[in-house]
């Protein structure tokens, strides 16, 4: 089965400066999604990023950036010029190519430091 | 566009009764996931609508979760009888096309249920 493994219960981060989240997880599959997902202490969760297996560019949403390493099942979410908005829990998941459903990690919360 | 709706957005009960969650999906998306989160741990799929049909219900923990999807629109979630370990955030999502590549799963706010 997939697992999605975020190793990183909290973080911490000064405004203006950068923060990497960092993501793994377990797969057989070749061809799936990853997804970052934002959830404010409003509690509505929002998507952040996504990124297609089969894509070898690094996906990009302005401030937010994946590192994306197939081989070592990593997926790791880089916010550049942190922001107080940016204060939330961040959910790391995976929708393989052979269902719908998502498999997400534990979550790790970010607190941005003013 | 409205996004994601869900009912109640607390509800605390207490063990053997029965609770009732709602979810109201973006208009014209034809699936519908119900997830839980318990306390600290990785959300969890529970199961897949397709209109008014369960496509995959394999995360469902029991039989005391009961999912329904009248119309093919709203989604309720009804749990009987609550037993402690049912506490958790339930979180619906929705989306309009499964398995396309630029599918994407959008969430409610979820219901934060407390069993006594």
């Amino acid at each position: 089965a997939q697992t999605v493994t975020q190793s990183q219960p909290e973080m911490s981060v000064q405004e203006a400066e950068t923060v990497t989240l960092s993501c793994t997880y377990d797969t057989s599959e070749s061809d799936y999604y990853l997804f970052w997902y934002k959830q404010p202490p409003s509690r509505q969760m929002i998507l952040v990023i996504r990124q297609e297996a089969y894509k070898q560019q690094n996906a990009t949403e302005n401030r937010f950036s994946v590192n994306f390493q197939k081989a070592a099942k990593s997926f790791s979410l880089k916010i550049s010029d942190s922001q107080l908005g940016d204060a939330a829990m961040y959910f790391c998941a995976y929708r393989g190519n052979t269902g719908n459903q998502f498999y997400f990690g534990t979550g790790t919360s970010l607190t941005v430091i003013p | 566009e409205a996004g994601v709706t869900q009912f109640p957005s607390h509800s605390v009960i207490e063990k053997g009764q029965t609770v009732t969650l709602r979810c109201d999906p973006i208009s014209g998306h034809d699936n519908l996931y119900w997830y839980r989160r318990v306390m600290g741990k990785e959300i969890k799929f529970l199961l897949h609508f397709v209109k008014e049909s369960k496509q995959d219900e394999s995360g469902m923990p029991n039989n005391r979760f009961l999912a329904e999807r009248t119309g093919g629109t709203y989604s309720t979630l009804k749990v009987q009888p609550a037993e402690l370990e049912d506490s958790g955030v339930y979180f619906c999502a929705s989306s309009q096309v499964a398995r396309a590549t630029t599918d994407t799963q959008y969430f409610g706010p979820g219901t934060r249920l407390t069993v006594l």
